[in-house]
């Protein structure tokens, strides 16, 4: 099973201010995704990432966020101006080079904005 | 739009008996579905999937069946063990291709009683 690793685990930031979640899978991957889940509620797709572009992306997934690749391995996503309503569990997943179409899950960074 | 449905949100089962949790898709066009095991602040963990072209996938205790007719499938754990209480998601994503960005429902959380 392919390793993902995220940064932050958690992360506390006050309304307005600007985050960068981080996530470095540990081995060649073609496909890269953010999901987020707010408490009680289901996992979401946020936007999808392939060839250093973005291949599909969410309602959810406003001009507040970006992505990006910025050294070929750390794939991140920034949050630029954050909302009380952004607290929730950010997921970075991969789908492997395998050819294979199952996506695996890093741990996950908690956002809380107060 | 719910396009995958867990429509138990709980379910629970005694230790060594078969543990059953359903899924139901609306959109025809998914053709690769997943069961992921989940706990508390920790990330989706892959546990099996099938593709739309079988109907049915097995993995040591773990077992997913496929009803395209019906838009349905369901795992089978058996036989439960205490370690499989979590919360369990089912999700889908198609045509093959596309983003591959994958819709979950809302979880079922599964609790086997020693």
């Amino acid at each position: 099973e392919p390793e993902v690793t995220q940064t932050p685990s958690h992360q506390v930031t006050q309304m307005g201010q600007e985050v960068i979640l981080r996530c470095v899978p540990i081995s060649n991957h073609l496909y890269f995704y953010w999901y987020r889940q707010i408490l009680g509620q289901k996992v979401e797709f946020l936007v999808s990432f392939y060839n250093n572009e973005i291949s599909e992306k969410s309602e959810i997934f406003d001009d507040q966020f970006s992505v990006e690749r910025p050294d070929g391995s750390n794939f991140t996503l920034k949050i630029r101006s954050t909302k009380l309503e952004d607290s929730a569990m950010y997921f970075c997943a991969i789908i492997g080079t395998s050819g294979i179409r199952t996506q695996y899950f890093g741990p996950g960074t908690r956002l809380t904005v107060l | 739009d719910q396009q995958v449905k867990q429509n138990s949100p709980s379910l629970s089962v005694q230790e060594g008996r078969i543990s059953i949790l359903n899924c139901d898709y609306t959109n025809s066009m998914f053709d690769y579905f997943l069961w992921y095991k989940k706990y508390p602040a920790e990330g989706p963990t892959f546990l099996i999937s099938i593709s739309s072209i079988k109907d049915k996938n097995e993995d040591g205790r773990f077992t997913v069946f496929l009803n395209k007719s019906a838009k349905h499938l369901s795992l089978h754990i058996v036989p439960s063990q205490p370690g499989d209480s979590a919360v369990y998601f089912c999700a889908a994503s198609g045509p093959a291709g596309g983003s591959e960005k994958l819709v979950f429902g809302k979880g079922t959380k599964l609790t086997v009683n020693p």
